[in-house]
């Protein structure tokens, strides 16, 4: 399976600090994506890597892809409290179908 | 906005009950997807569309049967709901499974409970 396993599991952290994110996976991928989940809602899309990437951007995330080692992370700077929510990476295949991992759960307290 | 609607957010059955989920895209979007999430395993795919009358099982199709008679709407089906059928239920739309454009939107998701 090429499913993104999330590391850590859960994370709980400072306003202000900085959160660190990391998803490998298994297979050779088209691109990847990180979703993220508000307790008890749908995951809403925050951003997209493509294979030939190896660093994107969106505002206070920055996403880093390494083919090489089948490895990925997200980057949170400047938490805020509104930042709790879990988050899932997704490696997505040729076909373009998404395999979600179980997801970094993310507490930032004021 | 792309706006995905699932047309329960709570529903409580009857083992043997069956059961009709909905869920609406309004996007145009070729590709639909059925999803469940329980504690622990994350996400996995039931079934998903990427044509009006096409379906393709997922990873975990069995108990359930799918829908698609509008290119708007992908209904899940629970032929006869069972008490470990009880999770959280995430409908998604995608333009294509195109490069860059498999980017998924997803419903506020519905919370079945089997009892």
């Amino acid at each position: 399976s090429q499913q993104g396993e999330e590391d850590p599991q859960a994370l709980s952290i400072q306003e202000g600090e900085n959160a660190t994110m990391n998803c490998s996976y298994k297979t050779s991928i088209n691109n990847l994506q990180w979703y993220r989940q508000n307790s008890g809602r749908g995951l809403v899309h925050l951003i997209l890597i493509r294979s030939n990437e190896r660093e994107k951007h969106s505002g206070r995330l920055r996403v880093t892809l390494d083919t090489s080692k089948k490895s990925s992370s997200l980057l949170i700077t400047a938490s805020r409290a509104a930042d709790t929510a879990s988050y899932f990476c997704a490696p997505a295949s040729n076909t373009g179908k998404l395999i979600f991992g179980q997801g970094t759960t993310l507490q930032v307290k004021p | 906005d792309v706006k995905v609607t699932q047309s329960s957010r709570y529903l409580v059955k009857r083992t043997g009950e069956k059961v009709f989920l909905e869920c609406v895209q309004d996007m145009d979007h070729e590709n639909m997807f059925w999803y469940r999430q329980d504690p622990g395993l994350g996400l996995r795919l039931i079934y998903f569309s990427y044509d009006v009358k096409m379906k393709e099982k997922g990873d975990i199709p069995e108990g359930y049967s799918v829908s698609r008679e509008k290119k708007e709407r992908f209904s899940l089906i629970l032929e006869s709901a069972s008490t470990n059928q009880t999770s959280m239920y995430l409908c998604a739309s995608a333009q294509s499974v195109l490069r860059a454009k498999n980017i998924q939107y997803f419903g506020a998701g519905t919370r079945l409970s089997v009892l």
